[in-house]
């Protein structure tokens, strides 16, 4: 069964990082990239970055460069999305989604993890 | 960034009535125009890739159509558990963006 399993919820004081976990199985981690997807309350869906699996290649999201880094661990088939500096407005679940399509990416998302939320408040 | 319009923001139907939702890009995004199906404390499913093409275990009362800027998702014949938020998304630049969504709701 192919699923993605993120880490649990958080709660981060402003100006903290956090790191998300999301743990693949049931189909090959390194032939599908990854994304990053989050929606704050009340708001829509917000595409943050993708990364190749096999070969730990990032593009971030332009208004969130230098404060989120995507990582990878193949021997654990599990992507990380560490966020810095956080905002309250950061407020959000947060999605890992995988790549629709084989080796290169076509951009859209046919795996989802369960989400994981992630709270910034003082 | 391109902008992903949709329309209508809710709709209210009935079991087995047909709808019809509407998305519009900000430029030319030529097919890649993908729609999702979302249902509350659950992550969207993908229910069509590249403009019209289903994805898998996708019920086939479910079709979409366009291309350029303009592009529409329709439910043939509604049924219980199709009632959700749907949305748009383009894919074919980053930033990837998608639409406001559409509730579906039960007249």
């Amino acid at each position: 069964q192919v699923q993605l399993v993120q880490s649990g919820a958080e709660v981060r004081k402003p100006g903290a990082s956090v790191k998300v976990s999301c743990t693949a199985s049931g189909y090959s981690f390194t032939s599908y990239y990854m994304h990053w997807v989050r929606r704050a309350p009340g708001q829509g869906l917000e595409w943050m970055g993708i990364i190749n699996p096999s070969t730990g290649t990032t593009t971030y999201r332009e208004e969130i460069q230098g404060r989120v880094t995507m990582t990878r661990d193949t021997s654990t088939s599990t992507v990380y999305m560490e966020l810095s500096s956080l905002r309250s407005e950061d407020t959000a679940v947060y999605y890992c989604a995988r790549d629709h399509k084989i080796i290169m990416p076509d951009n859209s998302f046919d795996i989802w993890g369960q989400g994981t939320m992630v709270t910034v408040s003082s | 960034d391109i902008q992903m319009t949709q329309s209508p923001s809710s709709l209210s139907a009935s079991v087995g009535d047909r709808v019809t939702i509407t998305c519009r890009a900000s430029r030319n995004i030529r097919s890649y125009l993908n729609w999702y199906q979302e249902k509350p404390g659950k992550a969207p499913k993908l229910l069509i890739y590249s403009a019209s093409n289903l994805q898998s275990e996708v019920p086939s009362r479910f079709s979409a159509s366009g291309s350029g800027t303009d592009f529409t998702l329709t439910i043939g014949s509604l049924e219980p558990e199709d009632f959700a938020t749907y949305y748009c998304q383009q894919s074919y630049d980053t930033p990837i963006t998608f639409g406001q969504g559409t509730r579906l709701e039960i007249k």
